[in-house]
């Protein structure tokens, strides 16, 4: 199972919108509705900051949004606060019970 | 409080084995799919295996099937994680995490596991 696509950074001032692109295939992120999203700061573990492709876990702020078109999921960062600098990683249920990360987007807030 | 521990990690030669463990408390554990996920030096994260709320189903990714073995005890909320005949590229980080919703919702740590001569 190849890993989803995503790129290895992106970047915004405070206050703005960032988008991180997550692309698999019909096996995996167009497949399901099964893409989660993940923070994690250096040296921390991950943290779950949306599932089920939109949905956000209590205590997650709405600034963080997720959407699914096709292959491609999203995650948009909007209103950029310095503490949303971290890398983030996508998710996929792949079926046959198995699941697939993507490489991950290291965030820098400008 | 939510939480998982993991215990166990160290230096083992190729072709050692290790067993990691996984202490959860704050949560049902016995009614929860878990998970191991792995982490390499600066890379990105990779889904490891998968054991059943009951332990009756276990799947693996195939870098590690064969090798490795996933198992719990419900009746101590422990999940443990088996690792034989380890190889260099098994060298990560290894997190347990609760599965939820096709997602990983509860993470521990992580415990280091380093494979070398």
């Amino acid at each position: 199972q190849s890993a989803l696509t995503q790129p290895p950074s992106a970047s915004g001032s405070p206050g703005q919108s960032v988008t991180i692109s997550c692309t698999g295939t019909s096996s995996d992120v167009g497949g399901y509705d099964y893409v989660s999203w993940y923070q994690q700061h250096p040296g921390k573990a991950p943290k779950l900051m949306i599932y089920e492709v939109t949905k956000r876990p209590s205590g997650v702020p709405d600034r963080f949004s997720g959407s699914k078109s096709g292959n491609t999921a999203s995650l948009t960062v909007s209103g950029l606060q310095a503490e949303d600098e971290a890398d983030y990683y996508c998710n996929s249920y792949a079926g046959s019970n198995n699941w697939v990360f993507g490489g991950g987007t290291k965030l820098t807030v400008l | 409080e939510v939480q998982l521990v993991e215990s166990g990690g160290g230096l083992v030669q190729p072709g050692g084995s290790l067993r990691l463990s996984c202490a959860a408390s704050g949560f049902t554990f016995s009614s929860s799919s878990m998970h191991w996920v792995r982490q390499a030096p600066g890379k990105g994260l990779v889904w490891v295996s998968r054991i059943y709320s009951d332990g009756s189903d276990t799947r693996y990714a195939d870098s590690v099937k064969g090798r490795f073995t996933i198992y719990r005890d419900n009746a101590k909320n422990t999940l443990y994680l088996q690792m034989n005949s380890l190889r260099a590229e098994d060298t990560a980080v290894y997190y347990c995490t609760r599965g939820i919703s096709y997602g990983f919702d509860i993470w521990g740590q992580g415990t280091m596991v380093t494979v070398s001569s």
